[in-house]
């Protein structure tokens, strides 16, 4: 079946630190791939996407490239800072447009 | 535009009550979805509308119903809450006509308890 897995957290880095998220999935088909972040006491917002093989999205400084060959969206950002302390998702859509999410990765970012 | 508004925001409910959550969006989209969010397992799928009139289940469809009452409303029922029911529900919606603009919205969420 369809899964997301993703590292698990809490990550704790300084200001202006180097980020990344791991993210592999199991899907059939060709899926499409988010990030999602959850700010707290809020639903989930689009961070990005990418809908094929060696696209990258990006926004807000953040940026992950979809590889076909590991099966991976990794979120990478060069300088984090304090506003992005969130909960960070990421997920596929697959062939019959069903969303899977992964466990979330908790961001605490530090002045 | 509210967007996809949820109803109620908390609710603690005793095991073997049942309640209905309800679900609106004014988007004019025509999917739907009911996830619950639980620590360390991020979001599950419950149920899922793919158009007005349909619903398919999800990952964790047990001891839940929906109704996808017009293209606007998409409600969540549980006939006999239990404890293992305790957890954060979120209701998201999206247009998907083919288009490029494949975007989730999501609801802030119900918080719910099952003592």
């Amino acid at each position: 079946g369809n899964s997301v897995t993703q590292m698990e957290g809490p990550v704790t880095l300084s200001e202006e630190a180097f980020l990344t998220i791991n993210c592999t999935y199991t899907a059939t088909g060709y899926p499409s791939l988010f990030w999602y972040v959850q700010y707290p006491g809020e639903g989930l917002q689009l961070l990005l996407k990418a809908t094929k093989a060696d696209d990258k999205g990006s926004n807000k400084g953040f940026e992950a490239t979809y590889r076909k060959e590991t099966t991976s969206f990794h979120l990478e950002k060069g300088s984090v800072q304090v506003s992005d302390s969130a909960v960070y998702f990421c997920a596929l859509r697959d062939n019959f447009n069903k969303f899977y999410f992964g466990s979330g990765t908790k961001l605490n970012v530090k002045p | 535009n509210a967007g996809v508004t949820q109803t109620p925001k908390f609710q603690v409910l005793k095991t073997g009550q049942s309640m209905t959550l309800q679900c609106a969006q004014d988007m004019n989209h025509n999917s739907m979805y009911w996830y619950r969010q639980d620590p360390g397992m991020g979001l599950r799928l419950i149920y899922y509308s793919a158009s007005e009139g349909t619903t398919d289940k999800g990952e964790v469809p047990n001891g839940y119903n929906v109704s996808r009452l017009n293209k606007r409303e998409f409600s969540l029922r549980l006939e006999s809450a239990a404890p293992s029911q305790t957890s954060v529900y979120f209701c998201a919606s999206i247009k998907f006509k083919g288009s490029a603009n494949e975007k989730l919205f999501f609801g802030s969420g119900t918080q719910l308890s099952v003592l």
